[in-house]
């Protein structure tokens, strides 16, 4: 099956300093992932979808100024949070889909996920 | 928008079935999916219903039924391995052609012996 890889697994940062996460579809091609956010027993918050050559669509609530995404490869997307706080301490995690129609039951692929914790 | 809603937390005893009940609001509806996510890890795809009835695979099972808005997933014959979060999420019909699901809050399940 599809595998999607990301990295790095936890990072643990000062206060003011910028984390790149970084999310890669290993074996497909994919022109969308999207970025998820969890915090501790809740479920998954879409932040954005990340949108291959194009600007990302972020969702209401989400700045794009502090969570930079670029997705300049149909293989790589990444998530750089800037200017970290210990609010932003979370479980980030992409996932992306191996689409040739849309509409059907294409899965969406998870990666592993980035526990990021901020002093 | 979307609203989904399911139970916060199950339990259940080993060898037993429990339901896991989700029902959605949304303005063009185009398949629901469950997942299942262990504590720390990345969610993994159990099923897909976009049309009614019930969907079976092995010991997982899941209902949709979209006049009422609502879907279950089925766990039989529980392990404790099945101890995790399910989530249930749906894509909106305006939102087909990005593959873009709205997660529900997950239900977690405890298994006991």
């Amino acid at each position: 099956g599809a595998v999607v890889s990301q990295h790095p697994s936890r990072v643990i940062c000062k206060s003011g300093t910028s984390v790149k996460i970084e999310c890669r579809s290993l074996d497909f091609q994919a022109t969308t992932m999207f970025w998820y956010r969890q915090f501790p027993k809740q479920s998954l918050m879409l932040m954005a979808t990340s949108n291959e050559g194009s600007k990302a669509t972020y969702e209401q609530g989400v700045e794009k100024d502090k969570f930079l995404i670029n997705h300049a490869s149909l293989t790589l997307s990444t998530l750089t949070v800037t200017s970290a706080h210990p609010e932003d301490s979370s479980f980030y995690i992409c996932s992306a889909s191996e689409i040739s129609t849309a509409g059907g039951n294409e899965k969406l692929f998870f990666g592993s996920g980035t526990q990021l914790s901020v002093l | 928008g979307q609203n989904i809603d399911q139970p916060t937390e199950m339990t259940a005893t080993e060898g037993a079935i429990v339901q896991i009940n989700c029902t959605y609001q949304t303005s063009g509806f185009n398949g629901l999916f469950w997942y299942q996510q262990h504590a720390g890890e990345a969610p993994t795809f159990l099923s897909y219903n976009v049309l009614d009835g019930l969907e079976e695979k092995g010991r997982f099972s899941s209902f949709l039924s979209r006049s009422k808005g609502y879907s279950y997933l089925l766990l039989k014959e529980l392990q404790m391995k099945d101890s995790a979060s399910y989530l249930c999420a749906v894509r909106d019909l305006s939102e087909a052609a990005g593959n873009k699901l709205t997660f529900g809050g997950g239900t977690r399940v405890l298994v006991k012996p």
